[in-house]
């Protein structure tokens, strides 16, 4: 099973619209945390926000929040006011402990591409 | 500044010549990994270190090996590569391992 699931290949929004990304993870830790991150076509990879498993409050960060469901298990990105330099790739992404060890691992989805309209 | 650098930036080579893909950081980051991005597959992780002399197996670790004889270097190696490691990779590192990853640039390789 996919421990990090991202349903949408591709999205389209008008520019000044809101969107949301969506991301469903699988994880038997209680403690881990869940990252969003932007890639352009010029391939870096941009940090965008992270949300930790004990943070009671859904994290935001300027234009971006995170609409954390811990039991739904479930976060999807939201994107307000959507801009047109917000065409991107956006990977969700998870640390956990993995399989049991005492290490931490980051696992990516797949991938959602953006397609911001003028 | 505060960065990961990656060297090279584009390498294309052939199958069997050993290679070497350098990392560094500068932000005496405790936790560095190396990714690999294929179209359709998003970012696996090939190794991480949590700290010198101490790396691990990621999802995709074949063909691959690490060191991490400083905190602020971790190169990787492909002792033979193969036509199925042409790829995107992507050395990261972050101050613990619930932190944000920084990424470096990118290194696009291509094994004919």
């Amino acid at each position: 099973a996919q421990k990090i699931t991202q349903t949408q290949p591709g999205m389209f929004v008008q520019e000044k619209e809101a969107v949301t990304l969506d991301c469903t993870y699988d994880t038997s830790d209680q403690s881990y945390g869940l990252f969003w991150y932007k890639q352009p076509s010029s391939g870096e990879m941009i940090f965008l926000i992270y949300q930790g498993s004990y943070d009671e409050q859904n994290a935001t960060e300027g234009r971006y929040s995170l609409n954390f469901q811990k039991a739904r298990k479930s976060a999807n990105l939201v994107i307000s006011a959507s801009q047109l330099g917000d065409s991107a790739m956006y990977f969700c992404a998870m640390r956990d402990t993995g399989s049991g060890g005492s290490n931490y691992k980051l696992t990516f989805g797949k991938g959602t591409l953006l397609t911001v309209n003028p | 500044e505060a960065q990961v650098t990656q060297n090279p930036r584009y390498l294309i080579t052939v199958t069997g010549k050993k290679l070497t893909v350098t990392c560094s950081q500068n932000m005496n980051h405790e936790y560095m990994s190396w990714y690999r991005q294929d179209p359709g597959l998003g970012l696996r992780q090939i190794y991480y270190s949590m700290n010198v002399e101490v790396t691990d197996k990621g999802d995709v670790p074949e063909g691959y090996k690490v060191s991490r004889k400083e905190k602020r270097n971790f190169p990787l190696i492909l002792e033979s590569p193969s036509p199925n490691q042409t790829s995107l990779y992507f050395c990261a590192s972050s101050f613990t391992t619930s932190g944000e990853q920084y990424f470096g640039p990118g290194t696009r390789l291509t094994v004919t």
